[in-house]
């Protein structure tokens, strides 16, 4: 069965610092994958998705995310982060041709301090 | 427009005893999903509904749970003799189809916490 991993369970950085959370996948094959993100006392929402294509996808708020097929892997990078930012990451996938049921991380909770 | 909407936001109950979680789906979505929500954990698959039926419901954990969406708008999740281990955010989710890049639009949740 297929699984998602997300090593960094809480996340704390300064405003301006870098972010990158990892998300790694095990399945052999063909994946959608997606990055979700949950504000404090908000619904989930998408933050960015991957089907195919260029590898390197951009979302809203400045947050991109690389495929690396090679690696499983689908990070979560945002050059600068704000305090606005202070959140629960989660990264999912759908099994092409699976279906359209998620299959979600553990999630990464993220604080940004001011 | 309005969102979906999950109603209660909050339920108590005692083990033993049955709950019903309602889910209305932004209109015009005719796929439908729900998921679960163990704290510190990510949401688990349940089923997904396009329409009136049931396309996959192989994530429900057992058969006291059980799902249904008489006209394909809104859907109730059924639990019969709750268990303490049912406690959990249970999350409903729309989409205009059933295909993968159609985005998911989640509600706001309900907790249930079963004493």
């Amino acid at each position: 069965a297929q699984s998602v991993s997300q090593h960094n369970h809480h996340v704390i950085l300064s405003e301006a610092a870098s972010l990158e959370l990892g998300c790694n996948y095990s399945y052999g094959g063909t994946v959608n994958l997606f990055w979700y993100v949950q504000y404090p006392g908000q619904h989930l929402q998408l933050l960015l998705k991957y089907f195919s294509g260029d590898p390197l996808v951009k979302g809203i708020k400045g947050f991109e995310a690389e495929f690396i097929k090679s690696k499983f892997s689908f990070n979560l990078r945002k050059p600068s982060v704000q305090w606005s930012d202070t959140a629960e990451y989660f990264c999912a996938l759908i099994l092409t041709g699976g279906g359209n049921k998620l299959t979600f991380g553990t999630g990464t909770q993220l604080k940004v301090e001011l | 427009g309005a969102g979906v909407s999950q109603t209660p936001s909050n339920k108590v109950t005692e083990k033993g005893k049955y709950v019903e979680l309602r889910c209305d789906p932004i209109s015009g979505h005719t796929a439908l999903y729900w998921y679960r929500q163990s704290l510190g954990q990510g949401p688990e698959f349940l089923i997904y509904f396009q329409g009136t039926g049931a396309a996959d419901d192989s994530g429900l954990p057992n058969d006291r749970f059980f799902a249904v969406r008489p006209e394909g708008s809104v859907s109730t999740l059924k639990i019969q003799r709750t268990e303490r281990g049912d406690s959990a955010m249970y999350l409903c989710a729309s989409s205009f189809g059933l295909a993968g890049y159609n985005e998911q639009f989640f509600g706001p949740g309900t907790r249930l916490t079963v004493l």
